[in-house]
């Protein structure tokens, strides 16, 4: 699976828009990009995934670039219950999950 | 539709006994997947299976710990003779068959086992 790098934290105001980004530039052509978050300790929650187009459903929207070495996670509007690690990975179909070390997103008051 | 059930969510054993940890899939889903997350640390894979079949257990350490999927019933993660060193939250993810391809075989995660050994 192709590496993945985002920013180990960011924070966002409550209701306004959680923008993540995940470099993957190595990635192949038919790995998919998928985002997971973790809630504290809770199990990881699927966000969406895509493969060359942009995806939204209603957790999010998912943007990835024409030539698929970057996307960006989308949260329209940020909730206190958003705060969680998210977690952008490369992987291609029947085969494991790869975690980093994600992004904690923080959303404030 | 159930999500990814496992159990018991809370597991203490003392060093030397045996941990079971259960998971039942989602409804329609035979592709199982272990993940185990130690304090303070990432998620690990260790094993993946389908109905009574090993598929990749690349991942889990090589002595001690078996993991089972059988025709009927939930699949089970077996860690013998536990150590300290095994403490951790154990997840288990289900997907269903690729029938279409890829894109339909998302993993969907249980809520975990949290295992500590005194």
């Amino acid at each position: 699976d192709a590496k993945t790098t985002q920013p180990p934290s960011m924070d966002c105001a409550e209701g306004r828009a959680a923008n993540l980004p995940c470099n993957h530039s190595t990635i192949s052509g038919n790995e998919y990009v998928y985002w997971y978050r973790q809630i504290h300790s809770q199990g990881p929650q699927y966000i969406i995934h895509g493969l060359k187009n942009n995806e939204t459903n209603e957790m999010a929207s998912l943007i990835i670039t024409e030539d698929r070495k970057s996307s960006t996670l989308i949260l329209p509007h940020a909730t206190l219950r958003d705060t969680a690690v998210y977690y952008c990975i490369a992987r291609w179909g029947g085969s494991r999950l790869t975690f980093g070390e994600g992004t904690q997103l923080t959303v404030n008051p | 539709n159930a999500g990814v059930m496992q159990n018991p969510r809370h597991l203490v054993r003392r060093r030397g006994q045996e941990a079971r940890l259960r998971c039942s899939p989602m409804k329609g889903h035979s592709h199982v997947y272990w993940y185990r997350q130690l304090p303070e640390e990432g998620l690990k894979f260790m094993v993946y299976l389908q109905k009574e079949n090993i598929i990749d257990e690349s991942g889990m350490p090589k002595e001690r710990f078996s993991a089972e999927f059988p025709k009927e019933g939930p699949s089970i993660l077996r860690i013998q003779q536990v150590v300290r060193g095994d403490s951790a939250a154990y997840f288990c993810a289900s997907s269903p068959p690729g029938l279409s391809g890829p894109s339909t075989d998302t993993q969907y995660f249980g809520p975990g086992t949290r295992l500590t050994v005194l």
